[in-house]
């Protein structure tokens, strides 16, 4: 069975720096089949990125995601306000099918 | 554009029984495989269930397999969720989620605004 970590559970970050958030697999991720979604208080998920590095429709190019294998990186490069949000990742085409991780709260520092 | 809009939720007894229901619109609905996922306060979404696009192929989590099943209707644009001898550990949001593809489980492009279920004792 896939379990997927999120590492750090809380971000701490001011508007303009950097964010890098982790995502460790306890097997290997098949062809990358990985995604990641943003969500907002009272608001479903949002996709940002699938297949572990691309960009979903609409999503601005501040978001990249990286990673094969067990070790996957969202990065945002420059926080924008309205980027504090939680972030889950999504692993699937695994056993199970399809699994989240617990997600990693950015919020404002 | 795409749109979602679940509906059917509530309170129920433990050991009850809820049928929840999505209407999709904005998008040709038959080439479409479509999830429920649910998540309960404050923790991480959790996938429930896929149909395929033509109904033909179905997968559920090991959790509620032999008590949920998931249809849908194309003539109708809409994908159900039965759910029957319900526990404490089924409530939360109920979210309807389009998957990019035909059939088997990808990611979610889209989901809907959710509903919620509430099982009580």
């Amino acid at each position: 069975e896939i379990v997927l970590t999120q590492s750090p559970g809380t971000l701490s970050l001011s508007p303009g720096e950097r964010a890098s958030l982790s995502c460790r697999a306890s097997q290997s991720v098949r062809s990358s089949y990985l995604a990641w979604y943003q969500q907002k208080p009272g608001q479903a998920p949002r996709l940002l990125i699938y297949g572990a590095s691309t960009r979903a429709t609409g999503i601005p190019e501040r978001f990249s995601g990286s990673g094969s294998g067990r070790d996957f990186t969202l990065t945002i490069s420059r926080l924008e306000p309205e980027d504090f949000a939680v972030y889950y990742c999504q692993q699937y085409g695994g056993s199970p099918l399809v699994t989240f991780g617990p997600g990693t709260k950015v919020d404002i520092k | 554009q795409v749109h979602l809009v679940e509906s059917g939720g509530g309170v129920v007894q433990t050991g009850g029984s809820l049928r929840l229901s999505c209407g999709a619109s904005g998008f040709i609905f038959s080439s479409y495989a479509m999830h429920w996922v649910r998540q309960a306060p404050g923790k991480g979404p959790e996938w429930v269930a896929v149909i395929s696009h033509d109904a033909k192929v179905k997968f559920y989590t090991d959790s509620v397999k032999g008590r949920f099943t998931i249809s849908r209707e194309n003539s109708e644009n809409t994908v159900s969720l039965q759910m029957n001898s319900l526990r404490a550990e089924d409530s939360g949001l109920y979210y309807c989620a389009r998957d990019p593809t035909q059939g088997m489980p990808d990611y979610f492009d889209y989901w809907g605004q959710g509903i919620l279920v509430t099982v009580s004792s």
